[in-house]
Parts: C-alpha cells; structure tokens; sequence
C-alpha cells in the first residue's frame, strides 16, 4: 500500500524558516516524480514544487522560487520542502503528492499544516 | 500563468447528472492532454478521479467521466449520489514543468 506522512508543520514567524518531510511507502521512490502541493484555509490548491524521479530535476511555482527549495533522500524513502523567509500568504494545509500518468497526482499525503504569524 | 477557471458552484438531485468545467488557454488546458480531477471532503486530502482527460484510476465509479474540447475540460458525474458531495479541482500541465489548478468547484447534492 502506498503511503505518504508528512511532518513538519507549525506555527513560525513572518521571516523564518521551516523544513517538511513526507516519509514515503509502499512503492519505488526514485521511480516517481513527487510535488508539493499547499492549501490556504477556505482556500483552493496551489501547486508548490516538483522533483522528477528519474532526473531529479526540480521546479517551483513562481510565489516560492527562491525561498523554498524540494529535495530528497534516495535511501530514505523521503521528500523535504525548506521553506525560508516565510510571509504570511504562505500559511496552508501542505500536501506532499506522488506523480502518476500524465502529471497526474495520484497518491496524497493527510497534510501539514504551516501557520505563519506573529 | 493564470489558474484554471472553473465555475464556484454545481448542484443536482440524486439520480442526475452535473457537469463542471474547467476552461484554461491554448497553452496548458488546449495544449495537453494532462487534465486531471480531483475530488476533496471537508478536512480530508484531495482525490484523483480522472486523469489524461478521460482515464479513470482503478476503484474511481464509471459514474464520473471526462472531456476536452478546445480549451475547455469537463468532468461529468452521472447518478449524482449524496456521497458524492464535494470539492472538485482540475488541474493540467502547464508546459513549463509546471502544474496549474482551477479555482475548484462545490458540488452539492440536493
């Protein structure tokens, strides 16, 4: 069974830092392309970040590039989001989601969720 | 690039079909054919229902069915049931290894 856990979330300050874990399970993780996907309260989805799972190439949505950055741990089995210079806008429910067919998300994460406040 | 535009709202009785759509640009939506839907519960992680535009993952009813024309994606959920009351997002390639959701859609049941 596929399995995604992230962990990670709290509440942080306007301009600090945070970093997310998502433990993966249950498939072949350098096999899989992997995003990060947010959600503000009462708020719709926003795609946040994508590594590729053959290339490992990573890509980010223009409201966090250069602030946020996705890696992972091959040996793992883990997905990471560092988040720096955090603002509130960025305050969200974040999903960590495996890549299917056609850029599809087909497995999701319960969520995280990350308060930026003061 | 700009998010998906999808209506705020759809509604039907048990029995009926509803359709929603997600309308995007000649560079994303009309461009592939990478259009997934998404249905999400209250307080719980969203679900894909149809992904490629018209594929159905293993488990997902055969009540819900996709489309393209254009610029334009449809998702149609036939037999309307009170369970199928939720959120619904679309989401598609944006050519730019990137992806782009729509604004979502509350689907209620009457």
């Amino acid at each position: 069974e596929v399995q995604l856990l992230e962990s990670g979330g709290g509440l942080v300050q306007p301009g600090g830092s945070l970093r997310l874990s998502c433990a993966a399970s249950g498939f072949t993780f350098s096999s899989y392309g992997l995003s990060w996907t947010r959600q503000a309260p009462g708020k719709g989805l926003e795609w946040v970040s994508l590594i590729y799972g053959d290339t490992g190439g990573t890509y980010y949505a223009d409201s966090v590039r250069g602030r946020f950055t996705i890696s992972r741990d091959t040996s793992k089995n883990m997905l990471y989001l560092h988040m720096n210079s955090l603002r509130a806008d960025d305050t969200a429910v974040y999903y960590c989601a495996r890549f299917g067919s056609g850029y599809s998300l087909d497995q999701w994460g319960q969520g995280t969720l990350v308060t930026v406040s003061s | 690039q700009s998010a998906l535009t999808q209506p705020p709202s759809a509604s039907g009785s048990p029995g009926q079909s509803v359709t929603i759509s997600c309308t995007g640009t000649s560079s994303d939506v009309g461009a592939y054919n990478y259009v997934s839907w998404y249905q999400q519960h209250p307080g719980k992680a969203p679900k894909l229902m149809i992904y490629e535009v018209t594929k159905r993952p293993s488990g997902v009813p055969d009540r819900f069915s996709g489309s393209k024309s254009g610029n334009t994606a449809s998702l149609t959920v036939s037999g309307l049931q009170a369970e199928d009351e939720a959120d619904y997002y679309c989401s598609s390639f944006g050519g730019r290894n990137n992806l782009i959701f729509g604004g979502g859609t509350k689907l209620t049941v009457l």
